[in-house]
């Protein structure tokens, strides 16, 4: 049974900072791992997808990276704005799974102008 | 291109009564995903559709059912409705879960919220 779990729970910064979100699984057998941002009542918003056979990605101020070995992935986030804040969550693509797609609890940033 | 679409967006029912909510995916999805997140949890997984079947559901009681029609879009229907089912119901899609496209992006709707009063 897939399991992820993100740390810390809640972030703040101040603005300007480069700042790192965790992500953790403990199966390893993932075709993939997608992290999402999601403001306050609204949807899911897809910022990147890392394949299993990839080490990272990068999508303007963003770089996400992952370590199956270890079921680890980060997401870098550099000069962050307070545009950035929201909750930051990762799924994971388990292989030959049930395909529930189990969602960590997520990391709520809050950026400080 | 549209994205994924919900509705409505919100809903109120009273308790007991029965609510339907509404998923139309991306053009060309074929998977649909229903999740519940109650107010300050995670998300919950609740059902999985691909191709018009139902693959997986989660740990709900048997009141909470959906469907997934021959255009792919989706229904989900909860019964008997609680005040603990209140919470932002959220729909995603993908392309059909298949060799050759699991690497493919998983897209949300917006969500409905539901208030059971």
């Amino acid at each position: 049974k897939q399991e992820v779990t993100q740390i810390p729970a809640a972030l703040s910064v101040p603005e300007g900072e480069n700042l790192v979100l965790n992500c953790s699984f403990t199966d390893s057998a993932i075709y993939n791992l997608q992290w999402f941002r999601q403001d306050p009542g609204k949807g899911l918003t897809s910022l990147l997808l890392i394949q299993s056979s990839q080490r990272e990605q990068t999508s303007g101020r963003l770089n996400a990276s992952l370590d199956k070995s270890s079921g680890r992935s980060t997401l870098y986030i550099a000069a962050s704005q307070p545009g950035d804040s929201a909750t930051y969550l990762c799924v994971c693509r388990r292989r030959g799974g049930s395909e529930k797609l189990v969602f960590g609890k997520g990391t709520k940033l809050t950026v400080n102008p | 291109e549209a994205g994924v679409t919900q509705s409505p967006t919100h809903l109120i029912k009273t308790r007991g009564q029965q609510a339907t909510l509404r998923c139309s995916p991306i053009s060309g999805h074929t998977s649909v995903y229903w999740y519940q997140q109650a107010l300050g949890l995670g998300l919950q997984f609740l059902l999985w559709y691909d191709e018009g079947e139902e693959r997986n559901r989660g740990n709900f009681p048997p009141r909470f059912s959906g469907r997934q029609f021959p255009n792919y879009s989706s229904e989900l229907n909860v019964n008997a409705l609680e005040l603990e089912d209140s919470a932002l119901y959220l729909c995603a899609s993908s392309l059909a879960f298949r060799r050759e496209t699991y690497n493919s992006p998983l897209h949300f709707g917006n969500g409905t919220r539901l208030t059971v009063t």
